[in-house]
């Protein structure tokens, strides 16, 4: 099994703050990655996939880079709207797995 | 509005079983494989199972093998996870969501299971 290592587990950060966000994979995945954000009583949402897509309706201040092992999600500007819990997953292969999440708090 | 909705969570005993749906509205169902996924509340997320559109490819998280049925509908839009011997382990809230290319992008908000005597 592939596993997700993000760092860091919990961030404290600013409104306006750029915020970086790393995963890491235990094996090549090559560019199968994706972010989302999940708040609390929310559904999760879905930011980046391929590692660097943006989905659609996702702000501009979400990026996303990376691929093999290594990858980034950065949030450009932070807003009042993005204090959440971020995951990343691979999409490489079954079984199908997250990093244990990054909670961007003020 | 394009959305997913659980229901079926409760609480069961352990060996027990339960099971699981997931309605899908305004979006085309039989186009998108499907995917249940879990997470313990104050943990992480743990993917569970995978279908195809036409309900002929499934995967399980080697946890669940043997004890949890992936299944749909597509004529009703529906999802379902059938768990049978239920272990304390098994409680957390489920969700569904939609998997193109074994990304999820849209999900529901879940529906809560707890396994306790």
């Amino acid at each position: 099994d592939i596993q997700m290592t993000q760092s860091p587990s919990s961030v404290s950060a600013n409104v306006g703050d750029r915020v970086t966000i790393t995963c890491r994979a235990s094996q090549g995945i090559s560019s199968w990655l994706a972010w989302y954000q999940r708040k609390p009583g929310e559904a999760p949402k879905l930011l980046i996939y391929g590692a660097s897509n943006l989905q659609s309706g996702v702000p501009s201040r979400f990026s996303g880079s990376g691929s093999g092992t290594e990858f980034t999600l950065t949030i450009s500007s932070l807003q009042p709207e993005d204090f959440a819990t971020y995951f990343c997953q691979q999409a490489d292969s079954f079984p199908l797995t997250f990093g244990g999440g990054t909670k961007v708090e003020i | 509005e394009v959305q997913l909705l659980e229901s079926g969570g409760g609480l069961v005993q352990p060996g027990g079983s339960l099971r699981l749906s997931c309605v899908a509205s305004q979006f085309t169902f039989n186009n998108y494989w499907m995917t249940w996924v879990r997470q313990v509340p104050g943990k992480g997320l743990e993917w569970v199972a995978t279908i195809d559109q036409a309900g002929n490819e499934k995967y399980y998280v080697d946890s669940v093998k043997g004890r949890f049925t992936i299944s749909r509908d597509n004529v009703k839009n529906s999802l379902f996870l059938q768990m049978d011997s239920l272990t304390t382990d098994d409680s957390a809230v489920y969700s569904c969501a939609r998997s193109p290319i074994r990304y999820f992008d849209l999900w529901g908000r879940g529906t809560l299971v707890t396994v306790s005597s």
